[in-house]
């Protein structure tokens, strides 16, 4: 079945350092993939999204690039903020077959940003 | 902006006790679903809802779970008779679309005691 894998936090940055979070998945056909961000105390928003191979997705200074030669999806950002802490999780979503839009998530990082 | 709302935001219930989670999704979607989150672990899928029909379900969602569309805009999570492992956030999500993103609602805490 389909998985996504994130890389292991939680991740603690100083204001303005460079931001990676890792994510790769395994899904048949060509899944959607998505970053989603859970502030303290909120639901989950979406961040960003990608549709298709190469696609790069693109929101509030965060980025991440469709990456099918590698199965991968990571999360960056040049300079964080304070207000970037958060808990962001990886996600994809299947296209055809059996999926009934069902979204996989992968196990969430926990980013802290320090002034 | 059109959201998806949870209500109640927070429940508490004794174990064995009926509980009923609700869900407004967004007015023009098609798709709805259920998720929970146990504390701490990642966020799990339940159920997926179209047409008026469960579309797909996960192993968690057993015959203790069931889901309903009452009016045109109200969506449930029914839990029959919650088990202390039940205690969760569970999230409401819509999409327009089965291939676009899904919108979520702020989640209900739901703590079984």
């Amino acid at each position: 079945g389909d998985s996504v894998t994130q890389m292991e936090g939680p991740v603690t940055l100083s204001e303005e350092a460079f931001l990676t979070i890792n994510c790769t998945y395994t899904a048949t056909g060509y899944p959607s993939l998505f970053w989603y961000v859970q502030y303290p105390g909120e639901g989950l928003q979406l961040l960003l999204k990608a549709t298709k191979a190469d696609d790069k997705g693109s929101n509030k200074g965060f980025e991440a690039t469709y990456r099918k030669e590698t199965t991968s999806f990571h999360l960056e950002k040049g300079s964080v903020q304070v207000s970037d802490s958060a808990v962001y999780f990886c996600a994809l979503k299947g296209t055809g077959g059996t999926s009934y839009g069902k979204l996989t998530f992968g196990q969430g990082t926990i980013l802290t940003v320090h002034p | 902006e059109p959201e998806v709302t949870q209500t109640p935001s927070h429940q508490v219930t004794q174990m064995g006790q009926e509980v009923i989670l609700r869900c407004v999704p967004i007015s023009n979607h098609l798709y709805f679903y259920w998720y929970r989150q146990i504390l701490g672990q990642k966020v799990e899928f339940l159920v997926s809802f179209y047409n008026n029909e469960i579309s797909e379900k996960s192993e968690i969602f057993d015959d203790q779970f069931s889901v309903e569309r009452p009016d045109g805009s109200n969506f449930t999570l029914k839990i029959r008779s919650t088990k202390l492992e039940d205690s969760a956030m569970y999230f409401c999500a819509s999409s327009d679309d089965i291939n676009t993103e899904a919108f979520f609602g702020q989640g209900t805490r739901l703590t079984v005691v």
